[in-house]
């Protein structure tokens, strides 16, 4: 099993573009949920969603959309790209919405200029 | 220009010492403790978690403890492994919403 995967790794974007970061977990979790960590600031929760068809806004969800493709994929998009955005982005999953054991992908470094 | 880093605590300890990292949370409604370690490049890795009527649990080298009168949890890494470098994080949730909330994360080095 692959586990969590998220593309890409890296990404750099300009002020106003736009991009979607891919996940997918291959684990047939129910839940799925997206972070961005920035330096000294740990892991903020942007949007997760409990189970297919569902999603809700976490911690700080202004600037970015998802989609719950299906059961085992969870885009995040950004549509006007902002310097503020420039972070890693992690994608977990959970086998249930009260699960506290959460799978973390690799990460999707991105700079916006 | 200036190098703005990433300023954590940071614990530095020899091979085979044992390791205290400490986390203090704020919400007295949270009923569930983890613990998560990540290394450089990585996604945070589970090590432990503590339901909040528990005092006390161990894993493989690892002890979790939970203080909820003062609201403080700790990570206690027996025999630490220079392995065991990495930045560690605490996260508490409340099962009514069942999202976790991160700590800001302590890193451990290890000297061997």
């Amino acid at each position: 099993n692959a586990g969590v995967t998220q593309t890409p790794k890296f990404q750099v974007l300009k002020t106003g573009q736009s991009m979607t970061l891919q996940c997918a977990q291959d684990m047939n979790h129910n839940s799925m949920y997206w972070y961005r960590q920035d330096p000294g600031m740990g892991l903020r929760l942007i949007y997760y969603s409990a189970s297919e068809g569902t999603t809700d806004k976490g911690e700080v969800p202004n600037g970015y959309n998802v989609s719950r493709l299906n059961k085992r994929e969870f885009s995040l998009r950004l549509e006007s790209a902002a310097p503020s955005q420039t972070s890693v982005y992690f994608c977990a999953s959970s086998q249930r919405h009260n699960s506290y054991e959460q799978y973390f992908g690799p990460g999707t470094r991105l700079t916006v200029t | 220009g200036e190098n703005v880093g990433l300023h954590l605590p940071t614990l530095s300890v020899q091979e085979g010492d044992n390791s205290i990292i400490n986390c203090a949370y704020s919400n007295s409604a949270s009923d569930y403790f983890i613990w998560y370690k990540q290394e450089s490049g990585k996604g945070p890795q589970f090590i432990i978690d503590i339901r909040s009527n528990m005092d006390k649990r161990q894993g493989q080298r690892v002890t979790v403890l939970l203080n909820k009168t003062v609201k403080h949890l700790s990570l206690q890494i027996a025999a630490t492994q220079p392995g065991d470098s990495a930045v560690y994080f605490c996260a508490d949730s409340n099962s009514g919403y069942s999202t976790l909330t991160f700590g800001k994360g302590t890193m451990l080095l290890v000297s061997p």
